[in-house]
């Protein structure tokens, strides 16, 4: 089964730092592009991030780029989003999802249940 | 960056009836659109890829179309489950842009 699991939310004070990882199982993770997507509380949908399936392509959401770093280790089948200098404004849930064919730039066919990040003092 | 419009933002319909909801981009995005589907405190599901292919799994009463700058997601006839929001997303060009969401309600 073509699974996502996010972990690493959590609350963390304005200026602070925060990893979420992302672990994909079920199919061959390197083949595909990632992204991360995001949802404040009552609000639509944000994408926030995007890398190729080998790592060598990234790319960033204007309202997150210089902050937020996207990485994945393909020999742990993980994806990763670092956050850093936090703003209350980034408070969400954040979703890691899946392009759905291989290489880049498609929809996304799978997606985690996603992980909680509340920024507030 | 290219912006998603979507309307309405509410609409309200009873079981049965068919409804379409409408996705205009800034820009144009070829047919390079998907539609999502997500309920309260649930992940997104994708329905329609490329403008108007439909996903498998998804029920053929959903349905999408256009190209260029407009497209339309329509419910040929409305069922139960369908009462949620509905986003659009153009994946023509970085970064990738979502509409606001039309949240579907009972009339």
């Amino acid at each position: 089964e073509v699974q996502l699991v996010e972990s690493g939310g959590g609350l963390v004070q304005p200026g602070g730092s925060l990893r979420l990882s992302c672990a994909a199982s079920g199919f061959t993770f390197s083949s595909y592009a990632m992204n991360w997507v995001r949802q404040a509380p009552g609000k639509g949908l944000e994408w926030v991030s995007a890398i190729s399936g080998s790592g060598d392509s990234t790319y960033y959401a204007d309202s997150v780029k210089g902050r937020f770093t996207i990485s994945r280790d393909n020999s742990k089948n993980t994806l990763y989003l670092q956050m850093n200098s936090l703003r209350a404004e980034d408070t969400a849930v954040y979703y890691c999802a899946k392009d759905r064919v291989a290489g880049i730039g498609d929809a996304f066919d799978i997606w985690g249940l996603g992980t909680m990040v509340t920024v507030s003092s | 960056d290219i912006q998603m419009t979507q309307s309405p933002s509410t609409l309200s319909a009873s079981v049965g009836d068919r409804v379409t909801i409408t996705c205009r981009a800034s820009q144009s995005i070829s047919n390079w659109l998907a539609w999502y589907q997500q309920k309260p405190g649930k992940a997104p599901k994708l329905l329609i890829y490329k403008a108007s292919s439909l996903e498998s799994g998804v029920p053929s009463r959903f349905s999408g179309s256009g190209s260029g700058t407009e497209f339309t997601l329509t419910i040929s006839s409305l069922q139960p489950d369908d009462f949620a929001s509905y986003y659009c997303q153009q994946y023509n060009t970085y970064p990738w842009t979502f509409g606001q969401g039309t949240k579907v309600e009972i009339k």
